[in-house]
């Protein structure tokens, strides 16, 4: 099975500085059929169930501020937001989703 | 407005089970697939189940496969967890989730607000 790595485990960033989180995957998420990486961004507060922000590694979901933005490709995956601000404060968890099982990160605790 | 809402949790005792239950409105319920994800507490996001539109087919985490049971109720739009031989392991918050589309149906746009199972006795 495949299997998902992020780092950092935690993270503190000063308002309007940039956030940066990794995600690794054991196995290439870009499949050729279509040439698209089945790779998904969350972000989870306190209490709520997690928010879709990003799919297929760089695609915003509808809403999300484009301040968070996706990247990479195969096996390495970036999740940067822009510019810190204090409702970002969050876990975020990346996905893989070409089959199941669809494992998450172990989640990264974003602080300020 | 679509809405995900989760019931049937609450504590059982080891080797005990439970049947969770997911009612679905505001989108068109067979029209797509759909998922369990458990949160242990205070831990991370764990994919449990999923079931294709129709219900023909099942898919499980291997920590629960041969112990639970998804199905779904086309005519009542409602989701199942059946959990039999539940550990302490399996002490959880328990989301029903939507996916995005039939092509992406195992990335999640809508969520419930979970349903607590507590495994102890």
């Amino acid at each position: 099975d495949i299997v998902m790595t992020q780092s950092p485990d935690s993270l503190a960033v000063s308002l309007g500085e940039r956030a940066t989180i990794n995600c690794k995957s054991s196995q290439s998420l870009l499949y050729s059929s279509n040439n698209k990486n089945y790779l998904a961004w969350y972000q989870q507060k306190p209490g709520q169930p997690p928010k879709l922000l990003i799919y297929w590694a760089s695609t915003r979901e509808s809403g999300v501020p484009d301040r968070f933005s996706g990247s990479g490709s195969g096996t390495d995956f970036t999740l940067t937001i822009s510019s810190l601000q204090a409702e970002d404060v969050a876990v975020y968890y990346c996905q893989q989703y070409y089959d199941p099982p669809c494992p998450f990160g172990q989640g990264t605790r974003l602080e300020i | 407005e679509v809405q995900l809402v989760e019931s049937g949790g609450g504590l059982v005792q080891p080797g005990g089970s439970l049947r969770l239950s997911c009612a679905a409105s505001g989108f068109t319920f067979s029209n797509y697939a759909m998922s369990w994800v458990r949160q242990a507490p205070g831990k991370g996001l764990q994919w449990v189940s999923a079931i294709t539109e129709s219900g023909g087919r099942t898919f499980y985490a291997d920590s629960v496969k041969g112990r639970f049971t998804i199905s779904r109720d086309i005519s009542k739009n409602t989701l199942y967890l059946q959990m039999n031989s539940l550990t302490a392991g399996d002490t959880a918050l328990y989301y029903c989730a939507k996916p995005l589309d039939s092509a992406q149906w195992l990335v999640f746009d809508y969520w419930g607000q979970g349903t607590l199972v507590t495994v102890s006795s």
